[in-house]
């Protein structure tokens, strides 16, 4: 079992639509959770940080945090051609280690 | 500089020689860490330092990989005897501290080709 998975997609949502993003972990014992967008060819950066359960939003961009489920997701309001990239969960564990799924591919269809 | 930045930007090697992967974190963060990400991957964690230490090196896909931190500061990535499944993009990230809260800060990677 991955320490971390997430569907690969592709996911296709239409603009101006909520796009859903999930996520899965394995280790119980995890303290932080994050979600990272990556462009096609470029590095990845930090979206969303979550750390307790329940959800936490910013701006168009809600994480939440299930615990008890070992489950993370993110959503994307009013969903924009830009939002477009591969997003990646990420969890990291007591041990500072960082394990990362393999992402899910989101098109934002104008 | 702003950001993390890596060199090379981009590697080809024959199998079987050593590469050295350098990264620059920025100023003053004290915490760095090292990725892989294979073609339609995730990122693979190979290490991070905490000042010039790495407290696990357990990530490290095998005894070719090793890597150092020196003065807090630069960090070089080395492969030795490289072999084909070892091409892939190898991030660095970089933050302020180890801390829970500290958001990583990713540079723009190397890849690395090997023949």
């Amino acid at each position: 079992q991955k320490e971390v998975e997430q569907n690969s997609g592709p996911l296709s949502v239409p603009e101006g639509a909520i796009a859903s993003l999930n996520c899965t972990y394995s280790d119980r014992v995890s303290q932080s959770f994050f979600w990272y967008r990556q462009y096609s060819g470029k590095s990845p950066e930090l979206i969303m940080s979550i750390y307790s359960n329940g959800d936490k939003e910013d701006g168009r961009f809600t994480a939440q945090l299930n615990k008890a489920s070992q489950y993370v997701s993110l959503l994307i309001r009013d969903s924009q051609p830009s939002d477009s990239a591969t997003y990646l969960c990420a969890v990291r564990n007591t041990g500072n280690q960082f394990y990362f799924g393999t992402g899910t591919s989101l098109t934002v269809i104008p | 500089g702003a950001g993390v930045s890596q060199s090379p930007s981009n590697k080809v090697t024959e199998k079987g020689k050593d590469v050295e992967l350098r990264c620059d974190p920025i100023s003053g963060h004290t915490a760095l860490y090292w990725y892989r990400q294979s073609l339609g991957q995730g990122l693979e964690f190979l290490i991070y330092f905490q000042g010039n230490s790495a407290p696990d090196k357990s990530g490290l896909p095998s005894d070719r990989f090793s890597a150092e931190r020196t003065g807090g500061s630069v960090s070089t990535l080395t492969i030795q005897r490289t072999q084909q499944e070892d091409s892939a993009v190898y991030l660095c990230a970089s933050s302020l501290t180890s801390g829970s809260v500290d958001t990583q800060y990713f540079g723009p990677g190397t890849r690395l080709t090997v023949l």
